[in-house]
């Protein structure tokens, strides 16, 4: 069964203190993997889409990464700003449309 | 640009009542439209999915029923609310060809009461 798990579920940090989220993922074959913001009671805002082990896209502090189990968010220096709920999914080769979440990291930073 | 609306933005409903919620999409032609839910401690549960008028996919058997009666518009409805039904309700778009993300609206908060 297809299954995206983020980890860890809630974290905590200093401004300016980075450190990275995890998504791991077991597909049976990997069509793309995406990244979501989410502020409290708004819909998602798209961030990345990665397709292959090795990939890396950047956005300001934040940089995705992914290899063939898992991929990575790491965001450098954080702002206040940058607390919301990050969230990642993964679109499978047989289903052109279906992606499947993962339940979340919520970040918080605190100046 | 395109602007992806959802509406109402909030619903308290009793169990037992109809319910109807609206997508719309704008600055885009043919998009295929997304229902999503989510549930408190959950991920987004993919509800259905067009790629075109009249075209609905289910993916979860329930309550819920899914209408896409004009290009830009989704429909979520339901005959008869129960209280598993509360939640956040998301529409998104996607282009036909070309790219994969998906983009969300501003959802619709719905509670059975």
């Amino acid at each position: 069964e297809d299954q995206v798990t983020q980890s860890p579920e809630a974290l905590r940090l200093q401004e300016g203190e980075s450190s990275s989220l995890n998504c791991s993922y077991t597909v049976s074959g990997l069509r793309g993997l995406f990244w979501y913001r989410q502020d409290p009671g708004k819909g998602p805002e798209f961030l990345f889409t990665l397709y292959s082990a090795g990939e890396e896209k950047e956005k300001e502090r934040l940089k995705a990464t992914l290899t063939k189990k898992e991929s990575f968010l790491h965001i450098t220096a954080p702002k206040p700003e940058d607390s919301a709920t990050y969230l990642c999914a993964v679109q499978a080769n047989y289903n052109t449309d279906k992606l499947i979440f993962g339940t979340g990291t919520r970040l918080q930073v605190f100046p | 640009s395109q602007t992806i609306h959802q509406w109402p933005a909030t619903l308290v409903q009793p169990v037992g009542s109809p319910l109807s919620l609206e997508c719309t999409v704008e600055g885009t032609s043919n998009p295929n439209l997304y229902w999503y839910r989510q549930a408190a401690g959950r991920g987004l549960q993919l509800l259905f999915y067009s790629v075109g008028i009249g075209q609905i996919s289910s993916e979860v058997p329930q309550n819920l029923s899914a209408s896409r009666p004009q290009d830009r518009q989704f429909i979520l409805s339901s005959k008869k609310l129960l209280l598993s039904d509360s939640g956040f309700y998301l529409c998104a778009w996607k282009r036909l060809a070309g790219v994969d993300e998906q983009f969300f609206g501003p959802g619709t908060r719905l509670t059975v009461l």
